[in-house]
């Protein structure tokens, strides 16, 4: 059974600064690794999506780093800006099946 | 494109009745995903439809939850009787042909007092 885990839980950071979020899964046989990021009480808005055959992916500032023999991935937000506080969620979808499964997630905070 | 549509937003019920979820993906896809959001599990995938068929219910926490999908362009997910625990947010997600991500609706908070 795949399980995801992010740590941290909770992040507060100046604005500013350059952050790293992290994403560790146990079964290394996936199909895509995908973030999300999730507002108060609303909906999930996908960030970035890595395929088991790609090593990143860069949106503006954001970079998602992908190793799947350690079962790891990274977000990396650069410039960090208040607008950036949300909880952001990995999800891991294994190989040859449909069901994703979700980190609880790390909320952040960006301090003006 | 509207995205995936949820109705209600909120609802707010007592043990015991019966509730219904609503869900409209986006037009095109083929995959809809229902969700249930609780602060201490998490995301947990409930049910999930291809070409309205369902595939793989094994979410689905007990009988009194049930889902259907009659047509591209709708999907239900009722809980009969609801009970407190049920409280949570529920999401619908939807992933078109040979796509990767999947596509949230806004969620529909339940209260069950």
């Amino acid at each position: 059974k795949q399980e995801v885990t992010q740590i941290p839980a909770a992040l507060s950071v100046p604005e500013g600064e350059n952050l790293v979020l992290n994403c560790s899964f146990t079964d290394s046989a996936i199909y895509n690794l995908q973030w999300f990021r999730q507002d108060p009480g609303k909906g999930l808005t996908s960030l970035l999506l890595i395929q088991s055959s790609q090593r990143e992916q860069t949106s503006g500032r954001l970079n998602a780093s992908l190793d799947k023999s350690s079962g790891r991935s990274t977000l990396y937000i650069a410039a960090s800006q208040p607008g950036d506080s949300a909880t952001y969620l990995c999800a891991v979808r294994p190989g040859g099946y449909q069901k994703v499964t979700f980190g609880i997630g790390t909320k952040l905070q960006v301090i003006p | 494109d509207a995205g995936v549509i949820q109705s209600p937003r909120h609802e707010v019920t007592e043990m015991g009745q019966e509730v219904t979820l609503r869900c409209k993906p986006i037009s095109g896809h083929d995959y809809l995903f229902w969700y249930r959001q609780t602060m201490m599990r998490g995301l947990e995938l409930l049910i999930y439809f291809n070409n309205n068929v369902p595939i793989d219910d094994s979410g689905m926490p007990e009988d009194r939850f049930s889902a259907k999908m009659p047509n591209a362009s709708f999907s239900t997910l009722k809980i009969q009787p609801s009970e407190p625990r049920d409280s949570a947010v529920y999401f619908c997600a939807s992933r078109g042909p040979g796509g990767h991500e999947q596509f949230f609706g806004p969620g529909t908070r339940l209260t069950v007092l």
